[in-house]
């Protein structure tokens, strides 16, 4: 079982729509990171949290650690937001875990 | 240049071939990492060099062999690789800790014959 869930792994919205995904995650972390890799591989690290919310432009990532579950929200999306999304955790130490990712394709 | 890059950006070896994959960072971080990304699978990390002090994951197999000569250059050494290690290798530079941001390279897509 990976110590990374994320839901859904696929995700296709009309533009215009507001998206959510989610990340569960089983152990104890320092921080979470949401990622976006652009179809060609070239990821970028939209968020870094280890508690409460962020907010970046149409992007929001809340993380509740309790609950070891973090969300990440899009609104208005549009089709340049189509990506997969990664949820990634650092467990104390230096131990990444990373999910299989949620791949969103947003429709004009 | 800025960012972090790296080279090649596409790679097909043999086998029984020796190549290097290379990555450079020009943020003047002091962490850099090698990932793998094999095809509907969680991204893996293989290697972290902190102020040049290296972390294995150690299922990482030793056909894989890094080197870090100082804090902007990172390299992994392939050697007598598998078809299963095709994928798309990526590299990433942090300030210093794993836990800050991490900046990564367009990576470098790998098939092995």
């Amino acid at each position: 079982k990976n110590e990374v869930e994320q839901s859904p792994q696929n995700l296709t919205a009309q533009e215009g729509e507001f998206i959510t995904i989610n990340c569960s995650y089983s152990v104890g972390i320092s921080a979470l990171h949401w990622l976006q890799q652009h179809p060609g591989g070239g990821i970028v690290s939209l968020f870094m949290l280890s508690s409460g919310k962020k907010k970046h432009g149409r992007l929001i990532a809340t993380i509740n650690i309790q609950e070891k579950h973090s969300s990440l929200h899009i609104t208005a999306s549009h089709p340049r937001d189509s990506a997969v999304y990664i949820c990634a955790v650092n467990k104390t130490g230096n131990q990444f875990y990373f999910g299989t990712g949620t791949s969103l394709t947003v429709i004009p | 240049e800025t960012g972090v890059t790296q080279t090649p950006r596409h790679l097909v070896m043999g086998m029984t071939n020796k190549k290097s994959l290379k990555c450079e960072q020009h943020l003047g971080h002091n962490a850099m990492y090698w990932y793998k990304q094999s095809a509907k699978k969680p991204l893996e990390l293989m290697f972290v060099y902190s102020l040049e002090e290296r972390v294995e994951n150690n299922s990482v197999p030793s056909r894989f062999s890094p080197e870090c000569p100082n804090s902007s250059h990172l390299f992994l050494h392939l050697h007598t690789l598998q078809p299963e290690d095709s994928a798309l290798y990526l590299c990433a530079s942090s300030q210093g800790r794993i836990t800050d941001t991490q900046y990564f390279g367009p990576g470098t897509r790998l098939t092995v014959l």
